[in-house]
């Protein structure tokens, strides 16, 4: 029982380069999020999709992209890396109505440094 | 402006005493809320909820309670163990307008340390 899946765990990005977070779930979730933490400013949520090719902007949409092209996969993408994206990094789905019983399910997490 | 505020970032417990997190909300059209607990390296984790209709839920050592008129929440652990330290997250959510189905607030968190 997979549940969410994030890759990679660990990254370290020069300033300027891009990368690719990718998050996987096999709970056949309507639902994807991505939130960042960072210190004392707990989860803010960067985009989100309610579905197979839709996608939405958060609270702290700027410098991200993202993309579901799969209902099981939310990708992020970081197009050109500053320090201020520094933070871990989370996924999350649900399901569309089930929101009250269980929430969301969680990835364990990407962190993300950038030099 | 956040709309789910936990004001203290830390609590710090003895072992076998009553853990109390407490979590505010501004935003009176939430009607459901969660508590999510996270230890480090790890993601967040659904532990308890309680929804606008009912002042409690209980689930073990947990008790969520729901004050409305205050727009209070609070997570009660009885009795706390060192295996609770955590950061507990408390989130909020509404079918309201401008608002995602489903969709999740969150606070900032509380570390919450349990000493022998």
């Amino acid at each position: 029982n997979a549940g969410v899946t994030q890759t990679p765990k660990f990254r370290v990005l020069k300033t300027g380069q891009s990368m690719t977070l990718l998050c996987a779930q096999d709970m056949n979730h309507e639902y994807m999020y991505w939130y960042r933490q960072d210190p004392g400013m707990g989860l803010r949520l960067i985009h989100y999709s309610v579905g197979e090719g839709t996608t939405a902007k958060g609270e702290v949409p700027d410098g991200y992209n993202v993309s579901r092209l799969k209902k099981q996969n939310f990708l992020l993408g970081l197009e050109s890396a500053a320090p201020s994206q520094t933070s871990v990094y989370f996924c999350a789905s649900s399901y569309t109505r089930d929101r009250g019983a269980y929430g969301y399910t969680f990835g364990s997490g990407t962190r993300l440094t950038v030099v | 402006d956040q709309q789910v505020k936990q004001n203290s970032p830390s609590l710090s417990v003895q072992e076998g005493r009553i853990s109390i997190l407490n979590c505010d909300y501004t935003n009176s059209m939430f009607d459901y809320f969660l508590w999510y607990k996270k230890y480090p390296a790890e993601g967040p984790t659904f532990l308890i909820s309680i929804s606008s209709i009912k002042d409690k839920n209980e689930d073990g050592r947990f008790t969520v309670f729901l004050n409305k008129s205050a727009k209070h929440l609070s997570l009660h652990i009885v009795p706390s163990q060192p295996g609770d330290s955590a950061v507990y997250f408390c989130a909020a959510s509404g079918l309201h307008r401008g608002s995602t189905l489903g969709r999740l607030y969150f606070g900032r968190g509380t570390q919450l340390t349990v000493w022998p």
